[in-house]
């Protein structure tokens, strides 16, 4: 079974506007943490966001906010105000288990997203 | 800035050489990772280590070996390269929060 599902390959949104990136993820572990990444057409994979799975609140990065609904097992990316420069492939990542070494980040398949002017 | 640095950016290997891949990070993490991404297939993860010496399995360790003689250091193997090894392979590093997780820029390895 996937543990992290994204399930749209590809997004467009014109440049201003606000776009969805879904996620949704599958664990039995109580404490987990999810992540979102960046990667532009360079490869680099630049670090967004993270949410605990205690957290109370959504975590939020300037222009980027997570979405976390823990009863659904989703946790989708918010950009707002969408820029040239937003256009990349996207992933999301859970680590499982309590804080310590050794926990792995298991990836999703990403989504490319384009923004258009 | 730099947090993650792989030693090289392009690689290209004949089918059979031993290939090293080293990655260095700076923020004194105790976790490290290897991973490699393939189109289609996201980032799927090779080896990780949480201390020296320390070093455990991933989802797809065969054809593949991990050195870590240092915290800052963690070094990919490949025993005998082939061409299905051809790929873009990422070193990440983490704290020990794990509530951030930093990845280096990639290492383009292509074998003929």
């Amino acid at each position: 079974a996937q543990k992290i599902t994204q399930t749209q390959p590809g997004m467009f949104v014109q440049e201003k506007e606000a776009v969805t990136l879904d996620c949704t993820y599958d664990t039995s572990d109580p404490s987990y943490g999810l992540f979102w990444y960046k990667q532009p057409s360079s490869g680099e994979m630049i670090f967004l966001i993270y949410q605990g799975s205690y957290d109370q609140q959504n975590a939020t990065e300037g222009r980027y906010s997570l979405n976390f609904q823990k009863a659904r097992k989703s946790a989708n990316l918010v950009i707002s105000a969408s820029q040239l420069g937003d256009s990349a492939m996207y992933f999301c990542a859970m680590r499982e288990g309590i804080t310590g070494g050794g926990n792995k980040l298991t990836f999703g398949t990403g989504t490319q997203l384009k923004v258009e002017l | 800035d730099v947090k993650v640095t792989q030693s090289s950016r392009y690689l290209v290997k004949r089918t059979g050489e031993k290939v090293f891949l080293e990655c260095v990070q700076d923020m004194d993490h105790e976790n490290m990772f290897w991973y490699r991404q393939d189109p289609g297939l996201g980032l799927r993860l090779i080896y990780f280590s949480y201390d020296v010496k320390m070093k455990e399995k991933g989802d797809i360790p065969e054809g593949y070996s991990v050195s870590r003689e240092k915290k800052e250091r963690f070094s990919l193997i490949l025993e005998s390269a082939s061409t299905n090894q051809t790929s873009m392979y990422l070193c990440a590093s983490r704290n020990q929060q794990n509530t951030e997780a930093f990845f280096g820029q990639g290492t383009r390895l292509t074998v003929v």
